[in-house]
């Protein structure tokens, strides 16, 4: 199956800092790609949909100025975590839309201190 | 918005038994139906799916059963494994914009 890589796969900042995650798709072109947030024991939700070259839509509740994203390309989205707090800690995992199912990455760590 | 309800949340069963997991759905237009099965600290990986034109489909130990009319679906997992033991999410997808609604997933242990 297709590949979607995320980078980095752990990372530990501290409060008021801001952390960028990378998300690759590393064989095919993902016109869409999702961002989502899995806090422990919960369910995968969806955060937004990054579409290439345009804003991405958020779902409720998201705040997009805290939560940047970018898809500046058909194979890299970038979320960016403005002035993280302890309670955005959690784990962010990307997905890129293939042909017929959505490809997820490996997912990030983030640890807010 | 799509909302997904899965059932149970955690399941426990004997090496060789087998386990159903299943789910419901709201919105009639969801036409694509994946589930997935996550580890620990790791990804979501696909391991069976069906569209809406299908009833059902098996591969080797696992099957999913679609019921279009009541709006639910089902995961069947025969002859269990302990490297079975993961949590599983069903999931929903309708119209054209791809995104996954998923259900709360269910912890599955599979006792040697």
């Amino acid at each position: 199956g297709a590949v979607v890589s995320q980078h980095p796969s752990r990372v530990i900042c501290k409060s008021g800092t801001s952390v960028k995650i990378e998300c690759r798709s590393l064989d095919f072109q993902a016109t869409t790609m999702f961002w989502y947030r899995q806090f422990p024991k919960k369910s995968l939700m969806l955060m937004a949909t990054s579409n290439e070259g345009s804003k991405a839509t958020y779902e409720q509740g998201v705040e997009k100025d805290k939560f940047l994203i970018n898809h500046a390309s058909l194979t890299l989205s970038t979320l960016t975590v403005t002035s993280a707090h302890p309670e955005d800690s959690s784990f962010y995992i990307c997905s890129g839309q293939g042909p017929y199912e959505q490809y997820f990455g490996p997912g990030t760590r983030l640890t807010v201190t | 918005g799509e909302n997904v309800e899965q059932h149970p949340s955690t399941l426990s069963v004997q090496e060789g038994d087998s386990a159903v997991i299943k789910c419901t759905y709201s919105d009639s237009a969801s036409n694509y139906f994946p589930w997935y099965k996550q580890e620990l600290g790791k990804r979501p990986q696909l391991i069976i799916d069906i569209r809406s034109n299908v009833g059902e489909k098996k591969d080797q130990r696992i099957a999913v059963t679609l019921n279009k009319t009541a709006k639910h679906f089902s995961l069947h997992i025969t002859e269990t494994q302990p490297e079975d033991s993961a949590v599983y999410f069903c999931a929903a997808r309708g119209g054209s914009n791809y995104k996954l609604t998923f259900g709360k997933g269910t912890l599955l242990t599979v006792n040697p």
